[in-house]
């Protein structure tokens, strides 16, 4: 089955770095994922797409201060010179034909 | 810009039915897949339904599967989910996603600012 794992909730004091983490299930570890973020009270927005290989493709507009890698079965999100507008809930989405998976979602504070 | 502007929602009777759409601009909207993904009250987000470019392959949660139906219409860039024998476990913010391929790989790339659906007596 299909699943994405997410740790509930993460934190780090501003102008620092954080790495969110992505799982897979077992037998999908070469799958790409995709992380989207959603400020309070506000809709999701795309950050990047990340594939097996560590590779990663941004969204528009999306600052360099946000990157994407991989090893085996995790995929990460990584957020340098933390700001306050970065405290946020952060959803990894995975998928194969006909079925679309989200992680339940990691609540970044900024301390 | 891409843009994807969701109506429809409100509230409405466990039992009864609710059409969503969603108005696409700022791309060709032929070319792309599209979904619905939702959120319920304080919860996270769940895929509910795709549809491929041209409607040909559609898929659904096992959650909604055989009570919503996802089309489009590409002559009015306009995506649509027809909601049947709502339950109050519908009751979600409905979000109108845009796929970054013509089928329904890639995951969402674009996202809509959501519509509330309330299913209460």
């Amino acid at each position: 089955q299909l699943v994405v794992t997410q740790s509930p909730s993460a934190s780090a004091s501003l102008g620092a770095s954080v790495k969110l983490t992505c799982t897979l299930s077992s037998g999908h570890s070469n799958y790409a994922i995709a992380w989207h973020q959603q400020q309070p009270e506000k809709g999701p927005r795309y950050l990047m797409k990340v594939n097996s290989d560590g590779s990663h493709k941004k969204g528009d507009g999306i600052t360099d201060r946000f990157s994407g890698s991989s090893s085996g079965a995790e995929r990460y999100l990584t957020i340098s010179s933390l700001q306050s507008e970065d405290e946020a809930d952060y959803y990894c989405q995975t998928w194969g034909t006909g079925i679309h998976v989200f992680g339940g979602g990691t609540k970044l504070t900024v301390l | 810009q891409v843009q994807l502007v969701e109506s429809g929602g409100g509230v409405v009777q466990p039992g009864r039915s609710l059409r969503l759409s969603c108005a696409a601009s700022g791309f060709t909207f032929s070319n792309y897949g599209m979904h619905w993904v939702r959120q319920a009250p304080g919860k996270g987000l769940e895929w509910v339904a795709v549809t491929w470019y041209d409607g040909g392959n559609k898929y659904y949660a096992d959650s909604v599967k055989g009570r919503f139906t996802i089309s489009r219409d590409n002559s009015k860039n306009t995506l649509y989910l027809q909601m049947n024998s709502l339950r109050g476990e519908d009751t979600a913010v409905y979000y109108c996603a845009r796929a970054p391929s013509k089928v329904d790989s890639g995951g969402v790339d674009h996202w809509g600012q959501g519509t509330l659906v309330t299913v209460s007596s």
